[in-house]
């Protein structure tokens, strides 16, 4: 089957980096998508990676590597604001979208 | 600023009756979605639309029916509703992709609506 699986809670500290991993087993990719997702708010687009490597978006980037099945974002200068769960979607060959759980990410002073 | 809104944060209705969720969006976008969110799951697609009067059958659509009589407005209907599908429900829209792949494009979401059925 396919799957994605990210971990379920992350703890980090104000002004940290911290990485959030994704690993997916999918039939086939075409693409990985981030979103932020804050407590009772909709999920709103972080990044999008169809080729490997690393993209930088300011304090985000995200990687990836087709040939391991892997992604992770990248959070650097932690705000109390990036407290939020984080969304990892994958395309597959059939263009169907599969979404892990997220991670909830929880910053602390 | 673009936006989808969703006609109700929280709703709760009894077991039986037809619930109505509706969703609009400003974007002028071509794709519409509707999913349920509920804890330790990802996101499983109920329904989508790519235009005005087309439907076409998510993960999980049974239990569910869905209307697009305009291109801003997506609704999810629930026939009869029941306790399991008591859950988070979120639309969101997206344009269109180069090559017509729905799910290359990012989606935005609307703010969600909280369903209960009791």
């Amino acid at each position: 089957g396919q799957n994605i699986d990210q971990p379920t809670e992350m703890t980090a500290t104000e002004g940290a980096i911290v990485q959030i991993n994704c690993t997916y087993q999918t039939s086939g990719f075409n693409g990985l998508f981030w979103y932020q997702q804050h407590a009772g708010e909709a999920p709103t687009f972080l990044s999008y990676n169809v080729l490997d490597g690393l993209e930088e978006k300011g304090r985000f980037s995200s990687f990836l590597s087709r040939s391991k099945g892997y992604s992770y974002l990248l959070l650097k200068e932690l705000q109390m604001k990036d407290s939020a769960s984080y969304l990892c979607a994958v395309t597959d060959s059939n263009y169907q979208l599969i979404w892990g759980a997220g991670t909830k990410l929880i910053i602390k002073p | 600023d673009v936006k989808v809104t969703q006609s109700s944060r929280y709703l709760v209705k009894r077991t039986g009756e037809k619930v109505f969720l509706e969703c609009v969006q400003d974007m002028d976008h071509e794709n519409m979605f509707w999913y349920r969110q509920d804890p330790g799951l990802g996101l499983r697609l109920i329904y989508f639309s790519y235009d005005v009067k087309m439907k076409e059958k998510g993960d999980i659509p049974e239990g569910y029916s869905v209307s697009r009589e305009k291109k801003e407005r997506f609704s999810l209907i629930l026939e009869s509703a029941s306790t399991n599908q008591t859950s988070m429900y979120l639309c969101a829209s997206s344009s269109l992709s180069s090559s017509g792949a729905l799910t290359i494009i990012p989606q935005f979401f609307g703010p969600g609506t909280r369903l209960t059925v009791l």
